[in-house]
């Protein structure tokens, strides 16, 4: 059972567009949210995290949207550049079952900036 | 700074066979996961670790050993490589139960195929 769904498998934007990525989960006791960026042959980085009791939080041209009532997660990226390219991954945690080290991560979404 | 350090970074193995794959850590980090990918399955945990001394089993433990003796290392053990374990590991850490929030960081991955 995936408790953390990304039923994007891809994305592609224009660059200077935004993009949003979105993520839904199924465990009400997730409290912690991440986003991370992943190039080919490397491992995942972080991107930008919300805790449950935000709705939104902001980084430079990052912001992540948190609706715990449908239990949906966004990510959006304005404007879009052509480094934003790679596979973008949600994540979920509990602090019941122990943020820092257990990570419940979706499937990714590819997204693609053309110029 | 080079944070968590995977060895090595490709290995071809026959069914059967045994291997440890390395992860090191100079960050101080407590708390040590190991993660593996598999197309269209994003990152699933496999064993993590709360300090030295301590492991615990994640999401798809089987055919996995690990220990912990000191806070930089957290080796993954392999007993008897099975095709099913053809996949690309992460290692990861992060800071501990003083910044439960803190985000885990990802060494550069292990790709391992068993024939």
């Amino acid at each position: 059972d995936q408790q953390v769904k990304q039923n994007s498998p891809s994305l592609s934007v224009q660059e200077g567009r935004i993009s949003i990525l979105n993520c839904d989960y199924t465990n009400s006791m997730f409290d912690y949210f991440l986003w991370y960026k992943k190039y080919p042959a490397e491992g995942p980085t972080f991107l930008i995290s919300i805790s449950s009791i935000k709705d939104k939080n902001e980084d430079g041209r990052f912001t992540v949207f948190l609706n715990k009532s449908a239990k949906h997660l966004s990510l959006h990226i304005v404007p879009s550049q052509p480094g934003d390219s790679a596979v973008y991954f949600c994540a979920a945690s509990s602090a019941l079952t122990g943020t820092a080290s257990k990570l419940t991560f979706g499937t990714g979404t590819r997204l693609q900036v053309t110029l | 700074n080079a944070g968590v350090t995977q060895t090595p970074k490709f290995q071809v193995l026959k069914t059967g066979q045994s291997m440890t794959l390395q992860c090191a850590q100079d960050m101080n980090h407590e708390y040590m996961s190991w993660y593996r990918q598999d197309p269209g399955m994003g990152l699933r945990l496999i064993h993590y670790s709360v300090g030295a001394g301590i492991t615990d089993q994640g999401e798809v433990p089987n055919g996995y050993n690990v220990s912990r003796s000191t806070t930089e290392d957290f080796p993954l053990r392999l007993l008897s490589a099975a095709p099913s374990q053809t996949s690309v590991y992460f290692c990861a850490s992060n800071p501990g139960r003083w910044a439960l929030n803190q985000p885990q960081h990802f060494g550069d991955g292990t790709r391992l195929s068993i024939l």
